[in-house]
């Protein structure tokens, strides 16, 4: 199966620190990838998304970044806030399988007041 | 609210016991998947439909079966359910089938005793 994996099983941060979640897959064949936030007890929530034909976008005080040499994926918040705190999973489309999606383990970020 | 439902909101039965949990899709949607979360895990993708038509398998065990109705209403059984069973199902719905973002359903709670 594919390995789509979380350095961090959990990660703490000040309130108002900028956070770095990072993700890395196996598959360098894999097209499209997404942040998701799973708050306790609800469904995961889209956050981003990023197409293999770029290196980097930005949302509203997140950004994800690409990097396709390493494999690696990261999410960063920008003067992270107490809603923040969650777990948050990346997962990967491939292209030869857009049917499916893996996700990682989860990393879960802890917001300190 | 994503727009995706999903009914029961929790669920408790015994072990050798069947259990149907549905989902309705956002309004358009013509994708459906459906996931399995253990407690503290990560998503498991257990299978997806597009129109009406299954696209792709992930580990779903033999005893689980799905099915996406005319009215892209999708439901999943579960049979002959074993303790190990217990965990939070997603449904989750998507315009197209796949290298898009889906939207979560809030998730049904299996408890088996």
């Amino acid at each position: 199966g594919e390995s789509v994996g979380l350095h961090l099983p959990t990660l703490s941060v000040q309130e108002g620190d900028n956070s770095i979640i990072n993700c890395a897959y196996s598959n360098s064949a894999s097209d499209y990838f997404i942040w998701y936030k799973q708050e306790s007890g609800k469904g995961p929530q889209f956050i981003i998304d990023i197409r293999s034909n770029m290196d980097k976008r930005q949302g509203q005080r997140v950004t994800v970044l690409l990097n396709k040499t390493v494999k690696h994926l990261s999410l960063q918040i920008a003067a992270t806030q107490p809603g923040d705190s969650a777990v948050y999973f990346c997962a990967e489309n491939p292209l030869y399988n857009f049917n499916k999606f893996y996700f990682g383990s989860g990393t879960k970020l802890n917001v300190k007041p | 609210d994503s727009g995706v439902t999903q009914t029961p909101k929790h669920l408790i039965t015994a072990t050798g016991q069947r259990v149907t949990l549905r989902c309705s899709p956002r309004s358009g949607d013509l994708s459906v998947y459906w996931y399995q979360q253990s407690l503290d895990q990560g998503l498991q993708f257990l299978i997806q439909y597009y129109n009406g038509e299954e696209r792709a398998k992930g580990n779903i065990l033999e005893r689980f079966s799905a099915q996406q109705f005319p009215d892209l209403h999708s439901e999943l059984n579960l049979s002959s359910l074993e303790l190990g069973d217990s965990a939070l199902y997603f449904c989750a719905s998507s315009p197209v089938a796949g290298g898009y973002e889906q939207y979560f359903g809030p998730g049904t709670r299996l408890t088996v005793t």
